[in-house]
């Protein structure tokens, strides 16, 4: 069965710090990839994602991540992060021949210091 | 434009009692997805749905859980005899086709 890890269910830093966040998920196919995040108060909203191409997306508010197809990892970056990046990221996994489930991992929560 | 919408906010129920919870997906798009959050968890997917098909229902836990989109616009996700297992937060979402998901609030529902 398919299956997404995110590696930190905590992270804490402060403002201009660089942010990578773990991804890798279980499924050898092919397959479309996507970070959510969910600000306080919010709905989870689409960060960034990825079905081919370049393996290095670039999504809104300056966030990254790379496709890494032999590590069966999607991690997600920003080289320095901003008060306002509180909240809780989610990696999410499609595969295509999968029906149309999309699986979550757990979530990360970020929370960065003023 | 209006975003997907989603009610009840909150939702207590007693044990062994029947709710509906609602989803007013964004007007036009095809795809219809369910998720059920437990706390501390991300989304499991529950049901999905392309217009008034259900496609793919098997995320559903149990056969208390049924969810229908008759006219393939607003569905409708029905939980019959709660448990207090089924205490989550319940998240719709709707996309144009099969990729960018554009999530509702959730119902958060509480068994007591």
């Amino acid at each position: 069965a398919q299956s997404v890890s995110q590696h930190n269910h905590h992270v804490i830093l402060s403002e201009a710090a660089s942010l990578e966040l773990g991804c890798n998920y279980s499924y050898g196919g092919t397959v479309n990839l996507f970070w959510y995040v969910q600000y306080p108060g919010q709905h989870l909203q689409l960060l960034l994602k990825y079905f081919s191409g370049d393996p290095l997306v670039k999504g809104i508010k300056g966030f990254e991540a790379e496709f890494i197809k032999s590590k069966f990892s999607f991690n997600l970056r920003k080289p320095s992060v901003q008060w306002s990046d509180t909240a809780e990221y989610f990696c999410a996994v499609n595969a295509l021949t999968g029906g149309f489930k999309t699986i979550f991992g757990a979530g990360t929560r970020l929370f960065v210091k003023a | 434009g209006a975003g997907v919408s989603q009610s009840p906010r909150y939702k207590v129920a007693k044990r062994g009692q029947d709710v509906a919870l609602r989803c007013d997906p964004i007007s036009g798009h095809v795809s219809l997805f369910w998720y059920q959050q437990a706390l501390g968890q991300g989304p499991e997917f529950l049901t999905y749905f392309q217009n008034e098909a259900q496609l793919d229902k098997s995320g559903l836990p149990s056969d208390r859980f049924f969810a229908e989109r008759p006219e393939g616009s607003v569905s409708t996700l029905k939980i019959q005899r709660t448990q207090q297992e089924d205490s989550a937060v319940y998240l719709c979402a709707s996309s144009p086709r099969q990729e960018t998901q554009y999530f509702g609030p959730g119902t958060r529902l509480l068994v007591l």
